[in-house]
Order: structure tokens, then sequence, then C-alpha cells
């Protein structure tokens, strides 16, 4: 079983729809969490940490459900400039591992 | 801009050559990373240094050295490659302790094996 699973996608989406990812993890004693942005041929940006309570950064929401071990990422009214591949990453004392990455299309 | 500073951008090389991947921050992190990543496939960790020591190896071939001279320097020495090895090394660091610490990544090394 992978530490950390996510839906390859490919998700492809018309502008300003709703799309939401998920990523589960095997490490129950996972420290932090985090969902990068990879554009093609760039390295992994950070997009947001993902806090207990959730947090939201403008049309972009993290939610972290520890018992079910997993991580959810929602984008609202998506854009062009969205496409991209989304990452999430699990952290245990400085040992990140990434998810498989999920690839987002948003199309005109 | 990155904050971290991976040098050469590109490197193509011969199976017996030697050669250093380069990485520098002035974020005064104490953790920095090693990754490879291969196409449409996630970042693979190689190696963690915490506090210049090497915390962690993930069984990396031994052709795949890694140094860490001081706090804002991590190196990686190339010997004896395969054409497998060709792939992007993503250089990273963050601080090492502390909750939602995320890891800053250099814009990489594209490595081509001939």
């Amino acid at each position: 079983r992978k530490e950390v699973e996510q839906d390859p996608g490919p998700f492809n989406v018309p502008e300003g729809a709703t799309v939401a990812f998920n990523c589960t993890y095997s490490n129950s004693a996972s420290q932090s969490f985090f969902w990068y942005r990879q554009d093609c041929r760039k390295e992994p940006k950070l997009l947001m940490s993902v806090y207990s309570s959730g947090n939201e950064d403008g049309r972009f929401t993290a939610q972290l459900n520890r018992a079910s071990q997993y991580i959810s990422l929602l984008i609202r009214d998506s854009k062009l400039s969205d496409s991209a591949t989304y990452l999430c990453v699990v952290n245990y004392n400085n040992d990140m591992r990434f998810g498989a990455g999920t690839r987002l299309t948003v199309k005109p | 801009d990155t904050e971290v500073t991976q040098t050469p951008k590109h490197l193509v090389m011969g199976m017996t050559n030697k050669k250093s991947l380069k990485c520098e921050q002035h974020m005064g992190h104490r953790a920095m990373y090693w990754y490879k990543q291969k196409a449409k496939k996630p970042p693979e960790l190689m190696f963690v240094y915490s506090y210049e020591k090497l915390s962690i190896n993930e069984s990396v071939p031994s052709r795949f050295s890694p140094e860490c001279p001081n706090s804002s320097l991590l190196n990686l020495h190339l010997h004896a490659l395969q054409p497998e090895d060709s792939a992007l090394y993503l250089c990273a660091s963050s601080q090492v302790k502390g909750e939602f610490q995320p890891q800053h990544f250099g814009d990489g090394t594209r490595l081509s094996i001939l």
C-alpha cells in the first residue's frame, strides 16, 4: 500500500467549475500536511498548508480528517490558470511523502 | 524567483563522468532535501539532511553521494550513473522543527545520462 494515495485524474473541468481532490495517507503519526501545485517542467510550489480545523485561501479550501486519514482540496470558480498538477504532501519528522499528483485541466 | 538556487539547470553526462549538483539557500533552514522526479511522476525522496547531518537515506544507490558542507549548501555528487538516472533532481529546504513547516523547492537540475 502506498504511503500517500491520490487519484491521478485527469480532471477536465470548464472555467467556473468547482473541483475537489482527495488524498489518503497511511501513517497515523503524520504531523503536517500540505498541498503543492506543479506546472509542467517546473518545481513544486506550496499552495497551502492544511490545518486541523480546515483553512481557506481565496478560492481554495483545504481540510484534514485525522480519524479517516485523508486531506482534501476544494477549488471554487476554476480559472484557466489553475491548470496544473496538484500534489498532496504528508510529513513525519521531515520525511515528506508525496502523493502521485492529480492533473487538472480547466477549459474555456 | 525561487529562494533555493540550484546549479546547473541542465546537465548532460556520460556514464563514466563525475559531476556534482549544487543547492544553496539563505533562509536559515536547517533541513535540506534531495528529490528525484521522473516525467509524470511525483518527486521521490532521496536524502534528508537535518542540522547538516544525514538523517534519511532512502536506499539510494552509492553512485549518488550527498554532502552538506554547511547549513546553506547541499551537494549531490554523481559518479558512474546509468541511463535510468536521467531525471529532474530537486533540492528543497525547510525548518527542522515546528508544525506546518513547508518545503521550499529549487527549480531543479535536469539531468541526462548518455
